[in-house]
C-alpha cells in the first residue's frame, strides 16, 4: 500500500527567500512521485515527476524536488518565491506493480503563502 | 499532455437531483480518472473510468451514487445521483496514456448542493 505525508498544512514565505515543501511517502513498490500545484479555482498542473532515474528533478517554474530512499522523502524547494508562486501542492506517490494502473494517492496538500 | 475540459465548470443543485458532468480529451488516451475534492481537502479517488466496460470504484463509492460511462478513448461522466449537501465538491477527470504514470487533469467541475 502507498501513502503519502506533507508534513507542513501550511507554509508562509516572504517574496524572494527559499521554499521548501516537505514530503514522505510510503510505498511497497519502488514508486513514481510526483508534485502537482493547484492554483485557485484552477486545475491541478504538474510540476515536476520523479520515475527512478535522477534523483534530484527539476520542473517547471524554478521548482526542484530531491527523491531521497533512505528518508523515504521528497521535498519540493524553490531558491527565491514569487507571489504568483502562491497556491496549494500536492505531493503524489504512485505505484505501478505489474503494469497493473498507475493509482495515483494525494499528500493532505500545503498551501504556500508569500508574503510582499 | 493534452487539453482535458469540463462541463459543466460549476452548478448550484437542488437535493434529490442528479448531475452528470462530462469530461473530454482531445486525444486518445488510456487511463481515465474521477477524483473528488471536498472542501478544504486533498483530491481522492472515486473510480477508474474503463472503455467499453463497467468503472472501478475505490473503497466507499458505489455504482448507484457514482454513475460512470466512457463510450470511447476521449471521453467520460460522471453522474452524482440523488445529491445531498454533502456532495458539495469539486469533481476532476483525469487522463493518462499507456507507459506514463503521470496523470493530467481537467480544470474541475464544482458542485454546490443546496
Amino acid at each position: 500500500a502507498q501513502s503519502v505525508t506533507q508534513l507542513d498544512s501550511h507554509v508562509s514565505v516572504s517574496e524572494g527567500t527559499p521554499v521548501l515543501l516537505r514530503c514522505n511517502y510510503s510505498s511497497s513498490y519502488s514508486p513514481s512521485l510526483f508534485w502537482y500545484v493547484q492554483h485557485p479555482n484552477k486545475g491541478l498542473q504538474l510540476l515536476l515527476k520523479y520515475t527512478s532515474a535522477a534523483t534530484l528533478v527539476k520542473g517547471i517554474n524554478g521548482f526542484e524536488a530531491e527523491f531521497k530512499k533512505s528518508e523515504t522523502s521528497f521535498h519540493l524547494t524553490k531558491p527565491s518565491a514569487h507571489m504568483s508562486d502562491a497556491a496549494e501542492y500536492f505531493c503524489v506517490v504512485s505505484e505501478n506493480p505489474n503494469n497493473a494502473g498507475n493509482m495515483l494517492t494525494f499528500g493532505g496538500g500545503t498551501r504556500l503563502m508569500v508574503k510582499p | 499532455s493534452a487539453v482535458i475540459s469540463q462541463k459543466p465548470s460549476r452548478d448550484i443543485c437542488q437535493r434529490g437531483t442528479s448531475l452528470t458532468i462530462q469530461c473530454q480529451v482531445d486525444s486518445q488516451v488510456t487511463m481515465m480518472f474521477w477524483y473528488r475534492q471536498q472542501p478544504g481537502q486533498s483530491l481522492t479517488l472515486i473510480a477508474t473510468a474503463n472503455q467499453g466496460s463497467e468503472a472501478t470504484y475505490e473503497s466507499g463509492f458505489v455504482i448507484d451514487k457514482f454513475p460512470i460511462s466512457r463510450p470511447n478513448l476521449t471521453f467520460s461522466t460522471l453522474t452524482v445521483s440523488n445529491m445531498s449537501p454533502e456532495d458539495s465538491s469539486i469533481y476532476l477527470c483525469s487522463a493518462s496514456w499507456g507507459g506514463y504514470n503521470e496523470q493530467f487533469f481537467g480544470p474541475g467541475t464544482r458542485l454546490t448542493v443546496l
